[in-house]
């Protein structure tokens, strides 16, 4: 109950294309649902986060969706860039445990020219 | 945001050996957390750092393996024991403050030879 299934794995898109990147989760409980991108080499650095109370959330080139009936949320990336090529990582986590981070499986993107 | 920064940056050991993983934040965090990830895989979370008391430890994780430490607000460790090539990982400090956006050191990449 306290997965969170990600997909695809991994993800070729052209420039200036839309990158999807898909969540489906289980547990109820679940409050705050971030987004995390990751370099190699480097730590996960938070992208964008939402909470359950909104659908959709924007910042920039990125989106969340976020569907609660579904249990569902994704990840969009607009115009995307060779720059934004990395392993992107939704997760999930709610105050009643301890605010602790379930991660899922993690979606390599490649960003072609 | 919190600046975290972790050290060693990467480390090659002994197997039967022991290594501690330092964590210091720039600033005073409410919550600190130790994960691992295998390259190429999601993170795991190994244990939730407790200011003046023990950590809490996730399923299948022990503290005579993993003994962490967190004397105050800005700074914990985490102790590797015993090493056994299974252990080579990327170990990784995750902070959050009085919100919920959680941070990350850059990791520490360790190979038990």
């Amino acid at each position: 109950q306290q997965q969170v299934k990600q997909s695809p794995q991994s993800l070729i898109v052209q420039k200036g294309g839309i990158s999807i990147i898909n969540c489906a989760y289980e547990n109820t409980a679940f409050d705050y649902f971030p987004w995390y991108q990751q370099f190699p080499g480097k730590g996960p650095a938070l992208l964008i986060a939402i909470r359950p109370d909104v659908s959709e959330k924007k910042e920039g080139r990125f989106t969340i969706s976020f569907n609660k009936s579904a249990k569902q949320f994704s990840l969009h990336i607009m115009d995307s860039q060779p720059g934004d090529s990395a392993t992107y990582f939704c997760a999930a986590s709610f105050t009643g445990g301890g605010n602790k981070l379930t991660f899922g499986t993690g979606t390599q993107l490649k960003v072609e020219l | 945001s919190a600046v975290i920064s972790q050290k060693p940056s990467r480390d090659i050991c002994q197997r039967g050996t022991s290594l501690t993983i330092q964590c210091q934040v720039d600033s005073q965090v409410t919550m600190m957390f130790w994960y691992r990830q295998q390259p190429g895989q999601s993170l795991t979370l190994i244990a939730t750092a407790n200011q003046g008391s023990e950590a809490t430890y996730e399923s299948g994780f022990v503290i005579d393996k993993f003994p962490i430490s967190r004397p105050n607000l800005t700074f914990s460790t985490l102790t590797v024991s015993n090493m056994s090539p299974e252990d080579s990982s990327i170990y990784l400090c995750s902070a959050r403050g009085g919100g919920t956006e959680a941070f990350f050191g850059q990791g520490t990449r360790l190979t038990v030879v």
